[in-house]
């Protein structure tokens, strides 16, 4: 397996626009999360699912950020309207239940000017 | 407060010293896990225990429930262990909360 795939790797755009980030899981897998790594505050837990289906979205700074995980293979982070503070790397890790440690993606890195 | 703490923040050796970082945690957890964030970004899981002492080559992770603490060490420490070294521990069935990490430099 290629492990988790993340898309793009690098997203550079101006605040007031929607940004969406994409993540393919390792096949299989029946949880998925999405983190956010910043200088500031680290790694954090913004929303996981498990069989594509959302559990724990405390995480999630506000309402401009939504996730959907349509299918077991495909997820998205979407934030609009973005803003500079946004700026981050955002990480997509998946799991399989009774094994839990998490396989993490590349990243994105994403810069909101 | 956070509710995981690493120390040290930094942490610089020469090659082939022996590495201990440390990790404190103050909530109940099912497990706790030990992550390596190499230079380029890429997060690599390396342990997961909840309980006693796991070794994976030159690395031994430790974790003593009573007392809410971990340890990792690295023995003959290598310039290619230099990274970011991350505790998280386990709440509940899957929700990692993160350590601010360990950044480890090790001179040749």
């Amino acid at each position: 397996d290629a492990g988790v795939i993340q898309s793009p790797r690098h997203e550079v755009t101006e605040m007031g626009q929607e940004v969406t980030l994409r993540c393919k899981p390792i096949s299989g897998h029946d949880y998925l999360f999405w983190y956010r790594q910043t200088m500031m505050r680290g790694l954090e837990l913004l929303i996981y699912f498990n069989n594509n289906v959302p559990i724990d979205d405390s995480g999630m700074p506000e309402d401009r950020f939504s996730a959907k995980m349509p299918n077991a293979s495909f997820s998205t982070l979407k934030i609009q309207p973005s803003e500079p503070r946004d700026s981050a790397v955002y990480f997509c890790a998946s799991s399989l239940m009774g094994q839990t440690e998490a396989f993490f993606g590349q990243g994105t890195r994403l810069t909101v000017v | 407060k956070n509710e995981v703490e690493q120390s040290p923040q930094n942490l610089t050796a020469q090659e082939g010293e022996f590495i201990t970082i440390n990790c404190s945690y103050s909530v109940g957890i099912s497990a706790l896990h030990w992550l390596q964030q190499h230079p380029g970004g890429g997060i690599v899981s390396l342990f997961m225990l909840s309980s006693g002492k796991k070794k994976h080559g030159r690395l031994i992770a430790t974790i003593n429930i009573q007392e809410k603490h971990s340890s990792l060490h690295i023995t003959a420490s290598h310039p290619r262990d230099s990274a970011v070294y991350i505790c998280a521990v386990q709440k509940g069935a899957q929700k990692l909360v993160f350590g601010q990490g360990t950044r480890l430099t090790i001179n040749p």
